[in-house]
């Protein structure tokens, strides 16, 4: 079955500092869904990553996915406290039916 | 769209108690999923449905059981509820395909003594 790692498990950033999250597959990837959670709340859905090599932008939160390496990397530029949360990454299974998501990452930005 | 709902928000169960948490969607997906998430352990599956009247297991389905009379409503029981039962459950859908979205609801936050 497929696992997905993120690294680093939990990340504490400066107001304005830049930060990466990473999310890595056992298997290729086909497909790469990004989801913030804060605390208490539902996962809200950021971007949604198909194509090796793919980059999409939202705001100033950028994700890429690289197929060749099954990883797919989320970047913030300029964090700001709403930028806090919890960050998962989910990748469909052997099945499109299911996605398997890693175990996220905590963001805490510091004003 | 008021999207994907859950019913209760909070909830706390004695050992034993039977429950049943609700979900709903309204934008017609054909695909419904529970979860469940605890602390540093990310989002486990529990049950899906494909469609209404079709349902199968995911990773942790012990102790549950679903059903699927529409393609609303896709509701999460609880038999016996144990301690380990414990958790934030989310119920998700999609419409199904390579380039669909998974939505999810806010939660249930249920507390097993």
């Amino acid at each position: 079955s497929q696992e997905l790692e993120q690294s680093p498990q939990s990340l504490i950033v400066q107001e304005g500092k830049n930060l990466t999250i990473n999310c890595t597959s056992s298997k290729t990837l086909y497909g790469l869904y990004w989801y913030k959670q804060k605390y208490g709340e539902g996962l809200i859905f950021l971007m949604m990553l198909q194509k090796g090599g793919e980059e999409k932008s939202h705001e100033k939160i950028t994700a890429k996915l690289d197929e060749k390496k099954q990883q797919s990397s989320l970047h913030i530029t300029a964090s700001q406290p709403s930028h806090a949360g919890i960050y998962l990454c989910g990748a469909p299974g052997g099945s499109n039916y299911k996605l398997t998501f890693g175990k996220g990452t905590l963001l805490t930005v510091n004003p | 769209n008021a999207g994907v709902t859950q019913t209760p928000k909070f909830r706390i169960l004695k050992i034993g108690q039977s429950m049943t948490l609700q979900c709903t969607q309204d934008m017609n997906h054909n695909y419904m999923y529970w979860y469940r998430q605890d602390p540093g352990m990310g989002l486990k599956l529990i049950y899906y449905s494909v469609g209404a009247g079709i349902t199968d297991k995911g990773e942790v389905p012990n102790g549950y059981n679903v059903s699927r009379s529409t393609t609303e409503d896709f509701p999460l029981r609880l038999e016996l509820a144990a301690p380990s039962q414990t958790s934030v459950y989310f119920c998700a859908s999609r419409v199904g395909g390579s380039t669909d979205t998974q939505y999810f609801g806010p939660g249930t936050r249920l507390t097993v003594l």
